[in-house]
């Protein structure tokens, strides 16, 4: 089954942890995105990324960082800096440009 | 600032009547729109999408409608059905650095009733 797997589904974090959320896909995408959902609002893009090795800030990145060492892995960081983290983030990926398909999401919420 | 807004925080609609979720975008530039359904804890999952070049998009019971001159796209369930009930996303795809993201309204949540 081809998909976007986050984990875990659910995240507790003590103020000034750092706190890594996993996103993998196998569907062969190049494109891979995090997304923060807030009550209220829309999908903010917190980080992209086009291809290995190359990621760029989207809207809301900082206090976050990512890396892309793996086509099939997007892992998000979110660092102590990240002064409001308790949110809903979401991991998506697509072919080039194309329409984007989204994991089911992490929740973070700190304790 | 909202470059793609939906006004309606939520809308209510009884079982087989027609729902129309409402977008609203700022730029004529932006040539591609998607719509997609959220459902409580789960990411979103795309519904169908619109090109400008077109003024409709049908699949099955989901019609998009573009009105460019207006800047404003709408999401036509028709019937209804329970199972409908979520909260629905407008998106549009932004230019940045070469790279297209997507922008997305803030969503209407819709409950069917049965």
């Amino acid at each position: 089954d081809g998909g976007i797997t986050q984990s875990p589904k659910y995240l507790f974090r003590k103020e000034g942890q750092n706190v890594t959320l996993s996103c993998e896909q196998n569907l062969n995408h190049d494109a891979m995105y995090w997304y923060r959902q807030d009550p209220g609002q829309g999908l903010r893009l917190i980080y992209y990324s086009q291809i290995v090795n190359d990621f760029q800030k989207g809207d809301i990145a900082e206090g976050y960082s990512v890396s892309r060492e793996k086509k099939e892995s997007f892992p998000l960081t979110v660092t102590s800096a990240q002064k409001n983290p308790t949110a809903f983030y979401l991991c998506a990926s697509s072919i080039d440009q194309g329409v984007a398909f989204f994991g089911q999401g992490t929740r973070l919420t700190v304790v | 600032d909202q470059q793609v807004k939906q006004n309606s925080p939520s809308l209510s609609v009884q079982e087989g009547r027609i729902s129309i979720l409402n977008c609203d975008y700022t730029n004529s530039m932006f040539d591609y729109f998607l719509w997609y359904k959220k459902y409580p804890a789960e990411g979103p999952t795309f519904l169908i999408s619109i090109s400008s070049i077109k003024d409709k998009n049908e699949d099955g019971r989901f019609t998009v409608f573009l009105n460019k001159s207006a800047k404003h796209l709408s999401l036509h369930i028709v019937p209804s059905q329970p199972g409908d009930s979520a909260v629905y996303f407008c998106a549009t795809k932004i230019m940045n650095t070469g790279f297209q993201k997507l922008v997305f309204g803030t969503g209407t949540r819709l409950l069917v009733s049965p």
